[in-house]
This record gives structure tokens, sequence and C-alpha cells, in this order.
């Protein structure tokens, strides 16, 4: 059964670093997604990203963050200058078309930024 | 704004017992609703959905969650919980503002222990 691959599983880094996170979506999938979880707290929206734009983006998806699909396959997210609040679960997802709800998540990525 | 409330954070239940996971949700159409299951170190899972039709809808592992639009809930049940069971779960709203990509709104989980 397909699904939604991410790398690194985890990742620590020191602040004010750079960071990529890497997802490779369901293949004939169109709308992508990046979600973080903060430990302890909700499961939060950042960014949706469709036709190689960005389509919706939350108010944590300030200029520090952002994502591009490089090529057919990966679905990046980059955050410039990592801050100690930063550290959480991004989980990538991806949803086959507009009007369908049901998004596949991948198993993200912990960062931890130190 | 829409919203998900689980009302429990962690619950415990015997196994073999049943089990019923609460959730609530704000909005006045009829919602995308959606509860997915997190094992540790684990991604998202997605147990059952419910976009319209019949109110008791049936996932994978056994379990089923029924929608109540006169109280707003879309709790998750299973009626005999296994030791496996063990997770947290999330309940989560198709967004369906203008504007919106369709991105979901998640509760806070409830973290579930099975005792032996």
């Amino acid at each position: 059964e397909p699904e939604v691959t991410q790398t690194p599983s985890h990742q620590v880094t020191q602040m004010g670093q750079e960071v990529i996170l890497r997802c490779v979506p369901i293949s004939n999938h169109l709308y992508f997604y990046w979600y973080r979880q903060i430990l302890g707290q909700k499961v939060e929206f950042l960014v949706s990203f469709y036709n190689n734009e960005i389509s919706e983006k939350s108010e944590i998806f300030d200029d520090q963050f952002s994502v591009e699909r490089p090529d057919g396959s990966n679905f990046t997210l980059k955050i410039r200058s990592t801050k100690l609040e930063d550290s959480a679960m991004y989980f990538c997802a991806s949803k086959l078309r507009w009007e369908i709800y049901e998004q596949y998540f991948g198993p993200g990525t912990r960062l931890t930024v130190t | 704004a829409q919203s998900v409330t689980q009302p429990d954070i962690h619950i415990t239940v015997s196994e073999g017992a049943s089990l019923e996971l609460r959730c609530n949700y704000s909005y006045g159409a009829t919602p995308y609703l959606f509860w997915y299951v997190q094992s540790p170190g684990q991604g998202l899972q997605l147990l059952l959905k419910y976009f319209s039709g019949d109110t008791l809808v049936q996932g994978i592992k056994g379990f089923e969650a029924e929608f109540k639009r006169s109280q707003s809930s879309f709790n998750l049940r299973k009626p005999s919980v296994h030791w496996s069971d063990a997770a947290e779960y999330f309940c989560a709203v198709g967004r369906e503002e203008r504007g919106s990509q369709g991105n979901l709104i998640f509760g806070k989980g409830t973290k579930l222990s099975v005792k032996p």
C-alpha cells in the first residue's frame, strides 16, 4: 500500500541553524501539507501546497519557514534559523484531490533544537 | 473558527473492556470527521472517517464511531480493547472555511492505556 515517507526520523540541531525536513508524498496525490506537534500539544497545521505553490499557511508559518517541491517526488520544509520553540514532531501529509478530505500522514520527523 | 475538543487527556481501561473516547466539534454545517491513532514513535494512522450517510461508521481494528449532530459529537468506540490498542487517539475535522485548502483541525488527543 502506498505511504508517505519522511526523513530523517530524528534531527538534532543547534539554535540558529538551518534544517530541511524531507517528505515523499504518495505518488499520485496533488495536495501536500505540513503539520507540527509540540510535545504534549495538539497537531497544528502549518502549510498546504498545491500546483507548486503555497495555497494556505497558518500564523505559525512565518518567514523562517519555507516549502518546496524540488522534483516530482520530494516535498521539503525548511526552517532557516531554528529556535528552541521549533522543537516538535513535524508531519507531512498528502491527499489525492481537493474534494477528498482524507489525508495520509507520514511517520513524522522529531526535531530537537538545542 | 472550527475547533475540536477531546475532554479526556488520559484513559485507562482493562483488556477486554469496552472503550469510548469522546470528541466534540464546533461547526455549523455537516463536518468531515476523522479519528487517527498514533502509536509510540509512529505516524498518524487513519482509523475511520465520516463524510455523510450512515451516522455509525466502521473503521479498522474493530473501531467504530457515531456522528451525533444534535450533540456535535463523534465518539469513538470499541467493544473489547486489546493491549495493542494502547496509543494516542486524535479526533480531527476537515476545515471548511472559505479559502481553506481542507487542512485538518485536531483535538489535543486522548492517551489510552490498557491494563492486563
